[in-house]
């Protein structure tokens, strides 16, 4: 598996204001996603973030709402933006490590807790 | 709509008993099969994952899959109270070609009482 970390750990926002949330690996990985876990809820997926291009988004998702960068291997970040109280929710990537594995398993990092008040 | 089905629980199991965890899918063409462990306030981990049909065992998990029946399963022996947690069961490969992505079930909260 592979070191993940994430910035913030949590956070308390204002409705309206935005937050960007990091995730760094300890090495290169070719996919990285963003998962958002709402109180009581599984994950639901965000996003693929995609090395040096546009993001790859689920349905209900836009980009305008969660605009992720992914600059290199081993870096994302994920903003959410204008935020409301129905945002507050835990905030995970997770990466795939397909060259030690061909099965897709996915590992994920220690998540970001926002609350929007 | 391609889903993922858990019984939410709670399942309760005395110290020592074996822990039953279940999992049906929809889409019969999934490939992999993978369940995390996800402790209050943690985020998930995972501890196995199938891809065969029959059982994988590891340590005191053993995963097992049947795919004609589209069911996926953990049973964890000698349960102890540091396995409770809520178990995620995930599948992929599930709406054909973003075989990638997982698709997660609602989680079954597992409660060993010594």
């Amino acid at each position: 598996s592979a070191v993940i970390s994430q910035k913030p750990s949590r956070d308390i926002c204002q409705r309206g204001t935005s937050l960007t949330i990091q995730c760094q690996v300890d090495s290169q990985v070719t996919m990285m996603f963003w998962y958002r876990q709402q109180p009581g809820q599984s994950l639901t997926l965000i996003a693929t973030a995609n090395q040096g291009s546009e993001a790859t988004y689920e349905s209900g998702f836009v980009i305008d709402k969660f605009p992720i960068s992914r600059p290199n291997l081993t870096f994302s970040t994920l903003t959410v933006s204008n935020m409301s109280p129905e945002d507050s929710s835990i905030y995970l990537c997770s990466v795939q490590l397909a060259a030690q594995s061909s099965y897709n398993e996915q590992f994920f990092g220690p998540g970001t807790r926002l609350t929007v008040l | 709509q391609k889903e993922v089905e858990q019984n939410s629980g709670p399942l309760s199991v005395p110290e020592g008993a074996i822990a039953s965890l279940n999992c049906t899918y929809s889409d019969r063409g999934s490939q992999s099969f993978f369940w995390y462990r996800q402790y209050s306030g943690k985020s998930p981990e995972l501890i196995m994952f199938i891809y065969s049909n029959g059982d994988k065992e590891d340590g005191r998990f053993t995963a097992q899959l049947n795919k004609a029946s589209q069911y996926v399963s953990l049973l964890i022996r000698d349960s102890q109270p540091s396995d409770s947690a809520t178990y995620l069961c995930a599948v992929n490969g599930m709406g054909g070609g973003s075989n990638y992505k997982l698709t997660f079930g609602k989680g079954t909260l597992l409660t060993v009482n010594p």
